[in-house]
Parts: C-alpha cells; structure tokens; sequence
C-alpha cells in the first residue's frame, strides 16, 4: 500500500524558514517524480514544485511564487521527500501536501494527509 | 485567480447526473492530459480521473471524464451523498513548465 506522510509543520514568523519531510512506503521511491502541492486555509489546490528522478537527474521545478525561496530534494535511501522553505510570507500559510506522481505520465496519483504550516507573527 | 476554470459551485439531487467544466488554455489543456481530483471533506485529494477520460482501479464508473480542445468535463451519474465533495481539475502548463489546478468545484448533493 502506497503511504506518504507528511511532517515538520507548525508556526513559524514571517522571514523565518521551515523544512517539512514526507516518508514514503509501499512502493519504489527511487522510480518516482514527486510533488509538493499547497492548499490554503479555504482555497483551492496550488502545485510548488517537483524533483524528478535519478533518471533524470534529480531536476527540480518550481511554482513561480516560490522561486528561490523553496528548494525540493530527496533522500532515495531514507525514501524521504523534502521541502526547505526560507523567506516565508503570511501568504504561504498553507496545508502542504506530499504526492508521488504515477511512473506512466508523471502525473500525482498519491496524496499524502498533509501538513500545516502557518506563518503568523 | 486559477489558470484553470472551473465553476465555484454545483448540486444534483440523488440518482441525477451532474457536469463540472473546466477551461484552460493551448498551453495546458489543449495541449496535455486533463485530471481531475475529488477532495471528501477534511481530506486529502484522491486521484479521480487520469489521462482525460481514465479511471484508477476503485474509481466508479459513474465517474466519467472529457476533454474537446481547450475544455475538459467530469461527469457524475447516479449521483450519491457520499459524491459530495470539492471536485477539481489539472493539466500540466507548458509555458509554466508546472501544473496548474482549477479553483475548484463544491458538489452538493440536494
């Protein structure tokens, strides 16, 4: 069974940083592109970037809002996805959601339950 | 504002068929598989429909997706109380080189 659990969320103030990591199980970690996906308290769905895999260098992307703020890594032999955040705004008060994207497409299949930050002085 | 459009709001009473839309652009839906998620209240997304009109093993067949150039729809028959949910869509942008996401869409069930 495909789990991914997300942690490291919590309070923290406008500027300060915050890592969040997202446990994967039940499936090949190494294979996969992951995603890390937004929701704001009451708002829609918002993508912040993505790392793809060893195949494929471990690229990353990022969501224009988060550009050199953020930055997305992980750890294929801890099978762990992680999100660094710096700079943070009150605007990124968000549910953070960890997804594994499908091998055919690349597309988020997994979803994990997500983690809250909020940014509040 | 959501690069996908979607509308706010739809409702259906039990046993109806209901249709969500969502409109894009060349950059995502013209040009790129369309998706769509269902969030259950208080919970995470589940993948809903994959590649336009694809269903994951577990997914109902009253669940039905479309796309038609620039557009993209999911259909619900038989609608049921437990379908009450916010539906939204995706598509990956290519000018974004990312995925965008529709506002969403709350189905109530009358």
């Amino acid at each position: 069974e495909v789990q991914l659990v997300e942690s490291g969320g919590g309070l923290v103030q406008p500027g300060g940083s915050l890592r969040l990591s997202c446990a994967a199980s039940g499936f090949t970690f190494s294979d996969h592109y992951m995603d890390w996906v937004r929701q704001a308290p009451g708002k829609g769905l918002e993508w912040v970037g993505r790392t793809r895999n060893k195949a494929n260098s471990y690229t990353t992307e990022y969501a224009a809002s988060v550009k050199g703020r953020f930055t997305i890594s992980r750890d294929d032999s801890k099978n762990s996805l992680y999100l660094q955040m710096n700079s943070l705004k009150t605007e990124d008060t968000a549910v953070y959601y960890c997804t594994r994207d499908a091998r055919s497409g690349s597309y988020p299949d997994y979803w994990g339950q997500g983690t809250l930050v909020t940014v509040s002085s | 504002q959501s690069v996908l459009t979607q509308p706010p709001s739809a409702s259906g009473t039990p046993g109806q068929r209901v249709t969500i839309s969502c409109s894009g652009s060349s950059s995502n839906i013209g040009n790129n598989y369309v998706y769509w998620y269902q969030q259950l209240p208080g919970t995470a997304p589940k993948l809903l429909i994959y590649r336009n009109n694809q269903r994951p093993s577990g997914v109902p067949d009253r669940f039905s997706g479309s796309k038609s150039g620039t557009s993209a729809s999911l259909a619900i028959s038989g609608l049921r109380s437990e379908d009450e949910a916010d539906y939204y869509c995706a598509a990956w942008d290519d000018s974004l080189s990312g995925w965008v996401f529709g506002g969403g869409t709350k189905l109530t069930v009358l």
